[in-house]
């Protein structure tokens, strides 16, 4: 069946690092791909997406692009900040009811 | 504001009780869905309802009842069937039939077995 794998955390990096968290899927046919963000104490937010291949999906200087022959949805940014300490969720959607299934989620801790 | 409410944030359960996990939404949504989440383990789906008076099972489904009686509401009872309860849990909704994977979720609820 469908499924994602994401690199497992925790990831630790210092302000304005370079970061990349890996995201690889496997699906039947070419399924939307998504980044999800969760903060703290909170529920979960979509942060980007992409629906077809060679797609980037960006948001609040967060990409990923969809590369169907490697089947990843990799997530960089540039430079992080403390704030986006968070954890991260890659996720495919699944059949024509929009479930979603989700990776196990990588845990970022950005140090000022 | 629009959004989903979930209440209560944190419940604490005796052994063998069953409790309700209460979810609101008034995003005008259709397909309403309800997650569990436990460290390490991403989240899994437990019930999903496209309409109302309509729900379907998820991947986790037992040990586990919804209704749908209202658009706006989408209660999850954790009943005592269920082995390992303690976890976070997450509703979120969509708008029906666009198969967008755009899910708007609530805060969750935090269940702790005693």
């Amino acid at each position: 069946g469908d499924s994602v794998t994401q690199m497992e955390g925790p990831v630790t990096l210092s302000e304005e690092a370079f970061l990349t968290i890996n995201c690889t899927y496997t699906a039947t046919g070419y399924p939307s791909l998504f980044w999800y963000v969760q903060y703290p104490g909170e529920g979960l937010q979509l942060l980007l997406k992409a629906t077809k291949a060679d797609d980037k999906g960006s948001n609040k200087g967060f990409e990923a692009t969809y590369r169907k022959e490697t089947t990843s949805f990799h997530l960089e940014k540039g430079s992080v900040q403390v704030s986006d300490s968070a954890v991260y969720f890659c996720a495919l959607v699944r059949g024509s009811q929009g479930n979603l299934i989700f990776g196990k989620g990588t845990k970022l801790s950005v140090k000022p | 504001d629009g959004g989903i409410t979930q209440s209560p944030k944190y419940l604490f359960r005796k052994e063998g009780q069953n409790v309700t996990l209460s979810c609101e939404q008034n995003l005008n949504h259709d397909a309403m869905y309800w997650y569990r989440q436990d460290p390490g383990q991403g989240l899994r789906l437990i019930y999903y309802s496209q309409i109302v008076n309509d729900f379907q099972k998820g991947d986790i489904a037992e040990g586990y009842s919804v209704s749908r009686e209202k658009k706006e509401s989408f209660p999850l009872t954790v009943t005592s069937a269920q082995k390992n309860p303690t976890a976070f849990y997450l509703c979120a909704s969509t708008i029906q039939g666009a198969n967008t994977g755009e899910l708007f979720f609530g805060e969750g609820s935090r269940l702790t077995v005693l």
